[in-house]
């Protein structure tokens, strides 16, 4: 089965520090995902990565950075928190069949962040 | 630019009734559909998926889901809930591979006894 792992369920941190989540995917995918989850609003995409050091911003980007130096691990940066980005942060990957069929993402747990 | 509406943000059914999630679509070309569902503090979980073959999908758990072009509709269905199908439900647009997924808002499933 898929693997996706999220370095922390939860995570409590203080407004201005700079946070990291990792992400650790075990199915040697190309595509690597960030979304927040937020009551109401679904999930919202921050960032993807189609491979290694490639990075595309999705929806909300603004407040937030990605690493992307192996393939199988895929970081999202806080720079400065702010309470505003006290979320679910979910982490997915796909692979690319190149055949044309859509593949399904595979979820990590999530991490639940709380900015003070 | 696509886009997904969960036309109900809360449905309640009882054990053993039909279930009926309802889901519509915007896109500029033919879109792959999926559902996914979230049980409380697990990660999410594909249901079932749309990609241009048989427009009726059945999925885990029983549930399937039917692809109506001319409506833009995809609503998930299931004959007969299930106390473990309370859960939150998303409907899920990918209009090209490897992009990432449009989520609709989630519908929440209650079921009582």
């Amino acid at each position: 089965d898929v693997k996706v792992t999220q370095s922390s369920r939860y995570l409590v941190k203080r407004t201005g520090e700079k946070v990291f989540l990792e992400c650790v995917q075990d199915m040697d995918h190309e595509n690597m995902f960030w979304y927040r989850q937020d009551p109401g609003l679904g999930l919202r995409l921050i960032y993807f990565s189609y491979d290694v050091k490639m990075k595309e911003k999705g929806d909300i980007p603004e407040g937030y950075s990605v690493s992307r130096e192996k393939k199988e691990r895929f970081s999202l940066i806080l720079e400065s928190a702010s309470t505003n980005q006290t979320s679910m942060y979910l982490c997915a990957s796909s692979f690319n069949s190149g055949s044309g069929s859509y593949n399904e993402q595979f979820f990590g747990p999530g991490t639940r962040l709380t900015v003070l | 630019a696509q886009s997904v509406t969960q036309l109900d943000s809360h449905v309640s059914v009882s054990e053993g009734t039909p279930v009926l999630l309802r889901c519509n679509y915007s896109s500029s070309y033919s879109p792959s559909l999926f559902w996914y569902v979230q049980h409380p503090n697990k990660g999410l979980q594909l249901l079932l998926k749309y990609t241009s073959a048989a427009t009726l999908v059945k999925g885990i758990n029983g549930f399937e889901a039917e692809f109506k072009k001319s409506e833009t509709s995809f609503h998930l269905t299931k004959p007969s809930a299930h106390m473990s199908d309370a859960a939150e439900y998303f409907c899920v647009v990918i209009q090209k591979e490897g992009t990432a997924l449009i989520f609709g808002k989630g519908t929440t499933l209650s079921v009582s006894s």
